[in-house]
């Protein structure tokens, strides 16, 4: 079992429709990062959050410290939301920085 | 804006080749990683460094070797490239040790042949 799990691994939306990806962990973590990745490699962090909840434009990080669950939540989605999105922890078990990674969700939205 | 840069987008080599992968950051970084990204495995820590001459492994090592003689330059090192180190490899830094966000460069995907 990953420490980090994420789902769905796939999913596919409307254009417009309301998005939520789920991930849990199972290690104590400092902090729980939202990754977004465009096909061609790059990898930009979303936000970062160790408790309640974080907004940046559609988008809606929350986090459940008892439940160890994080869900991102993508409102009027659009084809350009397409991409990896990926679920990570900074470990307090671990030394310096280490992220442990959930294995992303590929989110396709189509118009 | 941090800013995280890598020598090489696209590189390929033959088997036993020794190889550099470079990354520099701009912003005066404390720590700074390399990852391979393939398939099927998501993201897995190489080696990482939180300081200057400092490294310490990750969780798949075997077969590489890093270098931090400056701050701002962190580099992997395939000493004899071997097929199975062909994927995607990612460099990133954080400001220091803590829960800090990590910046990503753009990724160079290397293929051995």
């Amino acid at each position: 079992k990953n420490e980090v799990e994420q789902s769905p691994q796939n999913l596919t939306a409307q254009e417009g429709e309301f998005i939520t990806i789920n991930c849990s962990y199972s290690v104590g973590i400092s902090a729980l990062h939202w990754l977004q990745q465009h096909p061609g490699g790059g990898i930009v962090s979303l936000f970062m959050l160790s408790s309640g909840k974080k907004k940046h434009g559609r988008l809606i990080a929350t986090i459940n410290i008892q439940e160890k669950h994080s869900s991102l939540h993508i409102t009027a989605s659009h084809p350009r939301d397409s991409a990896v999105y990926i679920c990570a922890g900074t470990s307090q078990e671990t030394s310096g920085s280490r992220l442990t990674f959930g294995e992303g969700t590929q989110l396709t939205v189509n118009p | 804006d941090v800013k995280v840069t890598q020598s090489s987008r696209y590189l390929v080599k033959r088997t036993g080749e020794k190889v550099f992968l470079e990354c520099v950051q701009d912003m005066d970084h404390e720590n700074m990683f390399w990852y391979r990204q393939d398939p099927g495995l998501g993201l897995r820590l190489i080696y990482f460094s939180y300081d200057v001459k400092m490294k310490e492994k990750g969780d798949i090592p075997e077969g590489y070797s890093v270098s931090r003689e400056k701050k701002e330059r962190f580099s992997l090192i395939l000493e004899s490239a071997s097929t199975n180190q062909t994927s995607m490899y990612l460099c990133a830094s954080s400001l220091m040790t803590g829960a800090y966000e990590q910046y990503f460069g753009p990724g160079t995907r290397l293929t051995v042949t």
